[in-house]
């Protein structure tokens, strides 16, 4: 079964920072990897699809890169409604499985 | 629009069931598959599996194998999850969400683009 390892678990940023989070995968899923924003007390939102696709309507500061086993997410420049949690996500045909990473906490320092 | 209706919370107690309720509107119920997801409290996103609304065929996550039933009624563009023998470590938000499947040269992707607002599920004696 594939893993995926998110990094770090959590962070401290001010409005304005650069914030990259990685998620490193336990063998290689190409560039099938989707990222995910999650606030308190509210459904998870799509942010990133297959790596790098940025899904409509979400703001051109965040964006994805990495294939193989190593992938991150990036927010330029961070703004007070991106303190959330985020989860990258995987889709493996053979077995079966769905598998999200443990998530990485950003918060206002 | 495209949306996801769930049903509201439910407290069950421990061996007891609940069946949770998904509403698809704004779209074709049937050309999307639609996942489950639960979210303990304070913790991660957990995959229980997934069905297709056309064919009804099921795929679960091992881990809820023999305990999970995943069916729909097309007439209605609802989907449906139902966990059985709950247990207290069963308390969690369950979401619905809609499934997409893009393809290149080379592999598949999946991820989901629209999601339920989630049911509150709480196992307590």
């Amino acid at each position: 079964a594939i893993q995926l390892t998110q990094s770090p678990s959590s962070l401290s940023a001010s409005v304005g920072d650069r914030v990259t989070i990685t998620c490193r995968a336990s063998q290689g899923i190409s560039s099938a990897l989707a990222w995910y924003q999650q606030k308190p007390g509210k459904a998870p939102k799509l942010l990133i699809y297959d790596a790098s696709s940025l899904e409509s309507g979400v703001p051109s500061r965040f964006s994805g890169s990495g294939s193989g086993t190593d992938f991150t997410l990036t927010i330029s420049s961070l703004q007070p409604e991106d303190f959330a949690t985020y989860y990258c996500q995987q889709f493996n045909s053979y077995p079966l499985q769905l598998t999200f990473g443990g998530g990485t906490k950003v918060e206002i320092k | 629009q495209v949306q996801l209706v769930q049903s509201g919370a439910e407290v069950k107690k421990p061996g007891a069931s609940v069946k949770v309720s998904c509403k698809a509107s704004g779209y074709t119920f049937t050309g999307y598959y639609m996942h489950w997801v639960r979210q303990a409290p304070g913790q991660g996103l957990e995959w229980m599996g997934r069905i297709n609304p056309n064919s009804g065929g099921t795929n679960y996550a091992q881990k809820f194998q023999g305990r999970v039933t995943m069916t729909r009624d097309t007439s209605i563009s609802t989907a449906y999850m139902e966990l059985s023998r709950l247990r207290s470590d069963d308390t969690a938000v369950y979401y619905c969400a809609r499934d997409q499947t893009g393809t290149t040269d080379y592999y598949y992707y999946y991820y989901m683009d629209v999601w339920g607002k989630g049911t509150t599920v709480t196992v307590s004696s």
